[in-house]
């Protein structure tokens, strides 16, 4: 199976600023990556597919780059709507298996 | 609007068996794959299976930690996608979401984009 990691596993920030989260896989993926964000009691909201397709709907502060084994997740001004934690998921081979999660919370 | 809706969770014991639902609106069930994701509490999330399209003869592709145990099968008559779940142990305690897969503007699978709310189960004696 392919194995993600995600760092880092927590991180802090103040509104407006830039946060960078990485999934990293045990293997090449190509581009079938995805990102998501969960909200405490809530399903996963898909923002991104293939490694930086943007969700309709999703907005334009977040975007994903990368290739192979090493993919980035970037919120460009964080929001307080964008609390919470962020899963990756390869979606190259089954089983499709997510990182661990980045718990984004408040400075 | 296009939805799904989970249902069927509740309480049993280890050994015992219990079959949720996956209802759909909105979309052409025969069109899409659905994909099993469960959380367990506190924890993060596990992909456990893959229901698929038309195209692939509605078969599923399942995790290994569930595979010899659950069985996922739609019932077009009901727009709906089943999970059976037999042999449950403490461990398959958990949320269990089922989540449309959707696809692009060149009908390409791309990821799971629209998810139900989840349904509990828990496993214990």
């Amino acid at each position: 199976d392919i194995q993600l990691t995600q760092s880092p596993a927590t991180l802090s920030a103040s509104v407006g600023d830039m946060v960078t989260i990485t999934c990293r896989a045990s293997q090449g993926i190509n581009t079938f990556l995805a990102w998501y964000q969960q909200r405490p009691g809530k399903a996963p909201n898909l923002l991104i597919y293939e490694t930086s397709t943007l969700q309709n709907g999703v907005p334009s502060r977040f975007s994903g780059s990368g290739s192979g084994t090493e993919f980035t997740l970037t919120i460009t001004s964080l929001q307080p709507e964008d609390l919470g934690t962020y899963f990756c998921q390869q979606l190259n081979a089954f089983p499709f298996t997510f990182g661990p999660g980045t718990k984004v919370d408040l400075k | 609007e296009m939805q799904v809706v989970e249902s069927g969770g509740g309480l049993v014991q280890p050994g015992e068996s219990l079959r949720l639902a996956c209802s759909i609106s909105g979309f052409i069930l025969t069109d899409h794959n659905i994909d099993w994701v469960r959380q367990a509490p506190g924890r993060g999330l596990e992909w456990i299976g893959r229901n698929r399209d038309k195209a692939f003869g509605f078969t599923t592709v399942y995790a290994a930690s569930v595979a010899d145990r659950f069985t996922a099968f739609r019932d077009l008559s009901q727009n709906s996608v089943f999970l059976q779940m037999n042999s449950l142990r403490t461990e398959d305690t958990a949320v269990y979401f089922c989540a449309r897969v959707g696809r692009d503007d060149r009908n390409r699978h791309t990821a799971p984009d629209i998810w139900g709310q989840g349904t509990m189960v828990t496993v214990s004696s």
